[in-house]
């Protein structure tokens, strides 16, 4: 199965860097999204890590350790609308079947404040 | 441009009704999820498909189906709604393996 673990809820302030940490065990692990979701709206794609390292896309950063089955999500000069559910979800894949499944964590709010 | 759509985006139904909800995308994707969010739980897989005329069940898919009759839709069916059914409920698209792009969200409140 899979589990994969994020802190509930994060409060930082504009302007500030944030990091927002993710843990996992998995199976069939084929790599791992963040996505954004403000209240009330659907979740949007932020990155996407297969291999170890990290990505940069502007003001947000995504890193990833397969070994130690971690993750984080940076976000650099925060903004006030900045202030969303950031959910970390893994990708498996069933060898046999040829299937990709997505497992989201439940997500972590952060508060972005003046 | 390119879309996914959910209707209704709000549904009120009583215990043991059917109700089906829509999922139209236009990316022209292959694969189709249906995940439901709960707080406490995020968002939960219900059932996916890769492709006409396969369908699979997720995490919850109790009480759910789904029928995959062309590349544009897949529509999701609770039998004899529940209580324990009332959610926000997301279809997603992708492209194979690529990430999923999700629609607007039905909430659903079974009474």
């Amino acid at each position: 199965g899979q589990n994969i673990d994020q802190p509930t809820e994060m409060t930082a302030t504009e302007g500030a860097i944030v990091q927002i940490n993710c843990t996992y065990q998995t199976s069939g692990f084929n790599g791992l999204f963040w996505y954004q979701q403000h209240a009330g709206e659907a979740p949007t794609f932020l990155s996407y890590n297969v291999l170890d390292g990290l990505e940069e896309k502007g003001r947000f950063s995504s890193f990833l350790s397969r070994s130690k089955g971690y993750s984080y999500l940076l976000l650099k000069e925060l903004q006030m609308k900045d202030s969303a559910s950031y959910l970390c979800a893994v990708r498996s894949v069933n060898s046999g079947a040829g299937s990709y499944q997505l497992t989201f964590g439940k997500g972590t709010k952060l508060s972005v404040i003046p | 441009d390119a879309e996914i759509t959910q209707s209704p985006r709000h549904k009120i139904t009583e215990t043991g009704r059917q109700v089906t909800l829509a999922c139209h995308q236009t990316w022209n994707h292959n694969n189709m999820f249906w995940y439901r969010q709960d707080l406490g739980h995020g968002l939960r897989l219900i059932h996916y498909s890769y492709g006409v005329q396969d369908t699979n069940k997720g995490e919850v898919s109790d009480g759910y189906s789904v029928s995959r009759s062309n590349t544009e839709d897949l529509p999701l069916t609770l039998e004899s709604a529940a209580s324990s059914q009332t959610s926000v409920y997301f279809c997603a698209s992708s492209d194979r393996g690529h990430e999923q792009y999700f629609g607007p969200g039905t909430r659903l409140t079974v009474t």
